[in-house]
């Protein structure tokens, strides 16, 4: 069964270095989505690509965060320098077609920053 | 302001029992999608439902999008469905963005 892969799974970084996430769509969703779920709430979008152009990065946090999906297949997400606020878990989502179908996610990235 | 609300917040049920989670949104959807998280963090998906109604096995799920409401049913709980089911709804002036709600944490007990 096709599934959205992410890695690593886990990560402790310290406060101020520079971390990266990444992930893998299931193959032919053009659609791809990052979000972070701090401990007890509900995920909030970070970015959308649409293949390898940025669609929506409005919450992105864009001092310190950046995205990317040059070939318009695999992401990586970036944090620079991480703080103690980013722990949270990063979710990556793929759709398709374009548009409002269903999102299907990867396990996650689950960080904390010491 | 345009939002996602969940009920009840936390739910403790004997296993066999039966429960209904609601989601109140309170704008015109394109999409909605109800999600079990497992204790790992992963989000499973178990409907794609923007209207109408849908089973599946134990599972059914219904969405009045005209009255801006949807329902989740669990029949026959198991000790297995123990988690946190999420409500996440695609805006019609937002693109596919999901917003999620803040969740009902279900507990199963044998």
């Amino acid at each position: 069964e096709a599934e959205v892969a992410q890695s690593p799974r886990y990560k402790i970084t310290e406060k101020s270095q520079a971390v990266a996430f990444w992930c893998d769509p299931i193959s032919g969703h053009a659609t791809l989505y990052w979000y972070r779920q701090i401990l007890g709430q509900g995920p909030e979008l970070l970015v959308q690509f649409q293949d390898e152009s940025v669609v929506d990065d409005s919450q992105l946090p864009k001092d310190r965060f950046s995205a990317e999906r040059l070939k318009g297949v695999d992401s990586t997400l970036k944090i620079q320098p991480a703080e103690l606020g980013d722990s949270a878990m990063y979710l990556c989502a793929s759709s398709y077609p374009p548009g409002p179908n269903e999102q299907f996610f990867g396990p996650g990235t689950r960080l904390t920053v010491l | 302001g345009i939002q996602v609300e969940q009920s009840p917040p936390d739910l403790i049920l004997q296993e066999g029992a039966n429960s209904t989670l609601r989601c109140n949104f309170s704008d015109s959807v394109n999409n909605l999608q109800w999600f079990h998280q497992n204790p790992w963090g992963q989000l499973i998906n178990l409907f794609y439902i923007p209207s109408g109604t849908k089973q599946n096995g134990r599972l059914s799920a219904t969405t009045v999008a005209t009255e801006r409401y949807s329902l989740l049913y669990i029949s026959s709980s198991q000790t297995t469905d123990s988690g946190v089911y999420f409500c996440a709804v695609a805006w019609k002036t937002s693109g596919s963005r999901l917003t999620f709600g803040e969740g009902t944490q279900l507990t199963v007990n044998p």
